[in-house]
């Protein structure tokens, strides 16, 4: 069955510092898998997806992903995070029939 | 992407009452949309696909006659919540499927049951 686990429930860092968001995913088949951000009270907006080829994919906003089939991860990396970064990140893998499954979410605090 | 909405943004209703989310696929045809809920400090949990023509199909645990989904066109699906009461209460959130891989997602609709 496919799962995706977020380890971390909250991160914080300093503006300026590196950020990654761990990702872990159960599926049986070479799985689609995506980053979406989620401001309060705001829908999701997709940061970026990855469905074959190069392992490191860009996205909006600086922020990039790595694909790690050995190790089922998929994590969301930014070298240098912004106030306005303060949200919460969601993992989700594209399964059969195209429906999704998130992961419970990373929220994200940035100190000034 | 593609662009998503949903109506209203926010609402309140009384016990038993029945409240009506709209969902509307604004720059293309969307023959599949998504709805899930979303409960505090949690993840999206998918309720239902809506298809376009056809009856939705929900997803294990969500009563069908609880949440009535309507996709009478290629961009408008309804989500309909029968005889509300406040454990109903939730954020709804629709999505559309474009191009079958990606899904994009509306503001979503905070519902209220006093």
């Amino acid at each position: 069955a496919q799962s995706v686990t977020q380890p971390d429930i909250h991160i914080t860092v300093s503006e300026g510092a590196s950020l990654e968001l761990r990702c872990n995913y159960s599926y049986g088949a070479t799985p689609y898998l995506f980053w979406y951000v989620q401001s309060p009270g705001q829908g999701l907006q997709l940061l970026l997806k990855y469905f074959s080829g190069d392992t490191l994919v860009q996205g909006i906003k600086g922020f990039e992903a790595e694909f790690k089939r050995s190790q089922s991860s998929f994590n969301l990396r930014k070298p240098s995070v912004h106030w306005s970064d303060a949200a919460e990140y969601f993992c989700a893998v594209g399964g059969d029939f195209n429906k999704f499954y998130f992961g419970s979410g990373t929220k994200l605090n940035v100190k000034p | 992407g593609a662009v998503v909405s949903q109506h209203p943004s926010w609402v309140i209703c009384k016990s038993g009452t029945s409240v009506k989310i709209e969902c509307r696929s604004l720059d293309f045809q969307a023959t599949t949309m998504f709805w899930y809920r979303q409960f505090p400090k949690q993840s999206l949990m998918l309720m239902a696909t809506s298809n376009e023509g056809s009856k939705a199909t929900y997803e294990q645990g969500v009563e069908k006659d609880k949440f009535l989904i309507n996709h009478a066109s290629l961009t408008l699906s309804t989500l309909t919540v029968t005889s509300a009461h406040p454990e109903d209460s939730s954020f709804y959130i629709c999505s559309v499927s474009h191009n079958t891989d990606t899904q994009y997602f509306g503001p979503g609709t905070r519902l209220t049951v006093l």
